[in-house]
């Protein structure tokens, strides 16, 4: 079965830093789709960023970027410029038949 | 993205009683799940309800205690029933989006059972 690690329960970062969120995951699958969510305070979750396994590069999103490693089935997170709205619970996610989640980060951004 | 509510956003219930959450989008979705996530906790799947069908219950989930309808391809209701403080969570709608793979959340509903 497929499995979503995240080893880093919680996380903390000065404003306008980088911090790097890391995961891992298992599957015996060659194509799949690998996501991380936010969640704020707020608890709704928000798509951050989205990575296909068949595509080498990897997915940015303004101030977010993932370092895709398939061989090594890592994926982590990079949140470049942190601001203090990026304060939340962060979810690395799986998708195969459905989504699978890891147990999350919690990021704190220090002022 | 799909634009998801639900309602009630919280809910405080006393044991034994039900409550039914409704999940609303503004389009048409084919597949709409509902999750529950415990304090502290990451999301788990407790069903998948596609419009038309019978919801499909992942394991260590009943229809008895968490019965769905899917009326049609914009809403859908969870009911919890017969609560005890264990139900204590947040329960999330989630449906695909236009995108491959991607799936979009609503706020969630807080439940906490006394």
């Amino acid at each position: 079965a497929q499995t979503v690690t995240q080893s880093q329960p919680e996380m903390s970062v000065q404003e306008a830093e980088t911090v790097t969120l890391s995961c891992t995951y298992d599957t015996s699958e060659s194509d799949y789709y690998l996501f991380w969510y936010k969640q704020p305070p707020s608890r709704q979750m928000i798509l951050v960023i989205r990575q296909e396994a068949y595509k080498q590069q990897n997915a940015t999103e303004n101030r977010f970027s993932v370092n895709f490693q398939k061989a090594a089935k890592s994926f982590s997170l990079k949140i470049s410029d942190s601001q203090l709205g990026d304060a939340a619970m962060y979810f690395c996610a799986y998708r195969d038949a459905e989504l699978i989640f890891g147990k999350g980060t919690k990021l704190s951004v220090k002022p | 993205s799909a634009v998801i509510s639900q309602k009630p956003s919280r809910d405080i219930c006393q044991r034994g009683t039900s409550l039914t959450i409704q999940c609303q989008v503004d389009s048409q979705v084919t597949m709409m799940f509902w999750y529950r996530q415990q304090p502290g906790q990451s999301l788990t799947l407790i069903a998948t309800a596609n419009q038309g069908s019978e919801a499909t219950y992942e394991s260590g989930f009943v229809i008895d205690k968490f019965p769905i309808s899917r009326p049609n391809l914009t809403f859908s209701t969870l009911t919890v029933s017969n609560m005890s403080p264990e139900d204590s969570s947040i329960y999330l709608c989630s449906v695909t989006g236009t995108g491959p793979y991607e799936q979009y959340f609503g706020p969630g509903t807080r439940l906490t059972v006394t």
